[in-house]
């Protein structure tokens, strides 16, 4: 059955530390996303990859950086993390067709203090 | 850019009655897809049912299905016979040819079924 796990599934992470969230896929899939969720706000796209060794900025990627040594492998990382980058984290998946539907992964709730 | 937009923040509606969510959304585009998307109290986000902008067709999925208003940008979600485990926080999301196969989510609306 196709996948997208995401680990750890939550952390307590130190301001100014760095924090790297990874998310593995057995899909197959071309396309890999990280999205942020806090509340009120949806889910907002923080990076994004079409294909391996290669990375695209989303709609609020100030503060995060992304890898996608593989495509299996997608991760995003926080070089300094900050009390507002306290938030659920979701990974995702989708098929190079713009009506393919997303897998998402169990997200990962990040606690900064 | 897209946008999509929930205005129903929460409903409360009585086990077995059908549900209306409502979504609208702004694009410039002439081929775009929508879909609806289901994140249950563990917090897993589940895909329920699309709509491709060039199908006049409402889509139906199981007790899903769709009203497809495209001259009003609107894409409103129908649950009949509710039951208590379609309670969750129920996202519209839209896709377009042209972006790059991003999906732009709205805001989501917490849906509460009781007996």
């Amino acid at each position: 059955e196709a996948a997208v796990t995401q680990s750890p599934r939550s952390k307590v992470a130190v301001t100014g530390g760095k924090v790297t969230l990874s998310c593995h896929q057995t899909n197959n899939h071309d396309y890999m996303y990280w999205y942020r969720q806090d509340t009120g706000h949806g889910l907002r796209l923080i990076h994004y990859s079409y294909v391996a060794d290669s990375t695209e900025k989303g709609d609020i990627p100030d503060g995060y950086k992304a890898s996608r040594p593989s495509q299996e492998n997608f991760s995003l990382i926080l070089e300094l993390a900050s009390l507002s980058q306290t938030a659920v984290y979701f990974c995702a998946s989708t098929r190079d067709r713009a009506n393919s539907d997303y897998t998402f992964g169990s997200g990962t709730r990040l606690l900064v203090i | 850019a897209q946008k999509v937009t929930q205005t129903q923040t929460s409903i409360s509606v009585m086990e077995k009655t059908t549900v209306t969510m409502d979504c609208v959304y702004e694009t410039q585009d002439s081929s775009y897809f929508l879909f609806w998307y289901k994140q249950t109290a563990s917090g897993e986000i589940v895909f329920l049912i699309r709509q491709d902008s060039y199908k006049k067709e409402n889509a139906t999925v199981g007790h899903y299905s769709l009203n497809f208003q495209k001259p009003k940008s609107s894409i409103g979600l129908i649950i009949t016979a509710t039951q208590i485990e379609d309670s969750a926080v129920y996202f519209c999301a839209m896709r377009v040819a042209s972006s790059g196969q991003k999906l732009v989510f709205g805001q989501g609306t917490i849906l509460k079924v009781y007996l």
